[in-house]
């Protein structure tokens, strides 16, 4: 199974909305990293979290990391039409030098 | 430009035909990886390499092969394809290991017939 897991596993939503997807992992991590990817495309990177931090923002980006839960939450506030997309968990330094990655959250968003 | 590239982008071929996928940097990282991304499975990573001449399995390394005898190149070797391997593959590189983000390619396409 999986080290990182998203819920929800699909989001749609109105322009101007926030939209929260959530990762659970499952065992130690070093860092938690959230990426997009438009369809069919490479994956672009957001947000690095690092297991020692709770919080982190980015523009209208918000990362939440709760090592006690094993959880990371992503926001996007004021969403836009252009932040349709899947978006990735992924923890590093669980296991050596691996990078896994969660199934994603497939988030439209309707202008 | 910083930039991750590979080729093909897209390519079909047929069962048993060796081929080889290239992935180029040109950010003097020192890792790279290769994984397959499969609908409703999410990215796998399938090797990924540390330095020149270093490289390590990932989660799912069979049927493929990988070399690195530059730093900026890493190529993915299949040498008998099949079609479970029909997939989306991208190449990521990081200036260290999985403790920095990750610059991904734009992606190869193969389907093997």
């Amino acid at each position: 199974s999986q080290q990182g897991e998203e819920d929800p596993q699909a989001l749609s939503i109105q322009e101007g909305e926030n939209a929260t997807m959530n990762c659970s992992y499952k065992t130690s991590i070093n860092n938690l990293q959230w990426y997009r990817q438009n369809s069919g495309r490479g994956l672009v990177h957001l947000i690095l979290i690092r297991s020692n931090e709770r919080e982190k923002h980015s523009g209208r980006l918000r990362v939440t990391l709760d090592t006690s839960k094993k959880s990371s939450s992503l926001l996007i506030t004021a969403s836009r039409a252009a932040d349709t997309a899947s978006y990735f968990c992924a923890t590093g330094g669980a296991a050596g030098n691996k990078l896994t990655f969660g199934g994603g959250t497939r988030v439209l968003v309707k202008p | 430009e910083a930039q991750v590239t590979q080729n093909p982008r897209y390519l079909i071929t047929v069962t048993g035909k060796k081929l080889t996928v290239t992935c180029s940097q040109n950010m003097n990282h020192e890792y790279m990886s290769w994984y397959r991304q499969d609908p409703g499975l999410g990215l796998r990573q399938i090797y990924y390499s540390m330095n020149v001449e270093v490289t390590d399995k990932g989660d799912v390394p069979e049927g493929y092969k990988v070399s690195r005898k530059e730093k900026r190149n890493f190529p993915l070797i299949l040498e008998s394809p099949s079609p479970n391997q029909t997939s989306l593959y991208f190449c990521a590189t990081s200036r260290q290991g999985v403790f920095y983000e990750q610059y991904f390619g734009p992606g190869t396409r193969l389907t093997v017939t």
